[in-house]
């Protein structure tokens, strides 16, 4: 069946422009998680969407990002005012709800910001 | 100290041998263990996952798990070069209706030379 998509697959962007990337999960996927995966940071989570449950926003990195999710479909994770430090790879992974531990990922988002 | 430890290689092997990855980890509230491939500009693909201590085996690939020394292992035998790809541990809680987001070792690089 088809896994998680997400899009662009590449963003170049200048400083101080906003970027919207967008995921889509495995259907029937409730759970939905953002990371980020940086050089010499690894894999970092950033958000988690539960079905409509308050999300848990608890690994953004300053109020710059944001995301939304309408109901258990798509999620867009938005990034105001880019900086350079933004430049990282984008992941979006879902899961059926209570088996977090076995997330799906998607092929990610390159951001590129000069 | 980060609450998971990976080594980042390279590790470089023969065809044929036998793997040995390992990480370990500081937070006993870990529950459940994954092992996730990820090649060059892909997303990270699940292999497999164990919860709690002891072994699951899955083709070619041994995950184990001690949780008395906060230490897990992937053991691929018969290598192939098709395996050539980064390694990531990954690790979550049981946290019933909390977010389960998965803590990540920073990968390691294997190569395996034909």
């Amino acid at each position: 069946g088809a896994g998680v998509s997400q899009s662009p697959s590449n963003k170049v962007t200048e400083k101080g422009k906003d970027v919207e990337l967008r995921c889509d999960p495995i259907s029937g996927h409730t759970a939905l998680y953002w990371y980020r995966q940086s050089l010499g940071q690894g894999l970092e989570f950033l958000i988690y969407f539960q079905g409509n449950s308050a999300p848990d926003k608890s690994g953004l990195p300053s109020d710059r990002f944001s995301a939304e999710r309408t109901g258990e479909s798509v999620s867009t994770l938005t990034i105001q005012r880019t900086q350079q430090e933004d430049s990282a790879v984008y992941l979006c992974a879902s899961s059926l709800a209570g088996t977090g531990r076995e997330q799906y990922f998607g092929p990610g988002t390159r951001l590129t910001v000069t | 100290q980060k609450e998971v430890e990976q080594d980042p290689g390279p590790l470089s092997v023969p065809e044929g041998a036998i793997v040995s990855l390992n990480c370990t980890y500081s937070n006993s509230a870990f529950q459940y263990f994954m092992w996730y491939r990820q090649y060059s500009r892909k997303g990270p693909e699940l292999l497999m996952y164990t919860y709690s201590s002891g072994n699951k085996e899955d083709g070619r690939f041994t995950a184990q798990v001690d949780k008395s020394s906060k230490y897990i292992s992937l053991f691929i035998r018969d290598s192939q070069p098709s395996d050539s790809a980064t390694y990531l541990c990954a690790m979550t809680g049981n946290y019933g209706g909390a977010t389960n987001k998965l803590i990540f070792g920073t990968g390691t690089l294997l190569a395996v030379q034909p």
